[in-house]
């Protein structure tokens, strides 16, 4: 199966939480990552959190890590249009390389 | 610079061409790599650099793709005798120090190649 999944849409109201989930399988990985990419641009890095962490917020966003299930989740409060974007979230798998899932197309709506 | 950067941003060439994209990476970043973003597809590991060195080039899809680094620094990915499906966003990135798994990778814009 796949390294790292991730629901491939997801269309909010304006103002409203948003949540992207995401699965991995490597138990080793020590940080995770999330990444933004908005239209013709590269990928930006959001925020990342340590494995012996649980939960790491930085302003409207909130990482929360479930190492026993593999489970990482974004959270992003009062969502706004420019959100609207796509989120990656990323494991490392062995040392050198940085496994990417498909991506989650945020949809903000008014 | 302040990021990474990429050239060309955007790259049209024939089938059967040659073509070289290059990435300059943060200044003072030791780690190179490469990935490929298709259309509808997430991202593909290409290659890694240390360095000058290559230890992990095992996502290079074919002979036709190679790629160098020197001084440390500016790479070029090359691609020979394109191919239609060579078509996608090349991407680089670049992290302080060796291993994804403790020092974040910073992404250029990449570069979008088309084979027509």
């Amino acid at each position: 199966g796949e390294d790292v999944e991730q629901s491939l849409f997801l269309s909010v109201r304006e103002g409203d939480s948003s949540v992207i989930n995401c699965t991995y399988t490597d138990s080793s990985s020590t940080y995770l990552y999330w990444y933004k990419q908005e239209p013709g641009a590269g990928l930006q890095l959001l925020t990342y959190i340590f494995s012996n962490m649980d939960m790491k917020q930085d302003q409207r966003l909130t990482v929360l890590l479930n190492k026993k299930d593999k489970h990482l989740s974004l959270r992003i409060a009062d969502t706004q249009t420019g959100d609207s974007a796509i989120y990656f979230c990323a494991a490392p798998r062995g040392y050198n390389k940085l496994i990417f899932g498909a991506g989650t197309r945020l949809a903000v709506h008014p | 610079g302040a990021g990474v950067s990429q050239s060309p941003s955007n790259k049209v060439t024939e089938k059967g061409k040659d073509v070289e994209l290059r990435c300059d990476p943060i200044s003072g970043h030791t780690a190179l790599y490469w990935y490929r973003q298709s259309l509808g597809q997430g991202l593909e590991f290409l290659i890694y650099f240390q360095g000058n060195s290559a230890p992990d080039k095992s996502g290079l899809p074919s002979d036709r793709f190679s790629a160098e680094r020197t001084g440390g620094s500016v790479s070029t990915l090359t691609i020979q005798r394109t191919q239609q499906e060579d078509s996608a966003v090349y991407l680089c990135a670049s992290s302080l120090v060796e291993g994804a798994d403790n020092s974040p990778l910073h992404f250029g814009n990449g570069t979008r190649l088309t084979v027509t």
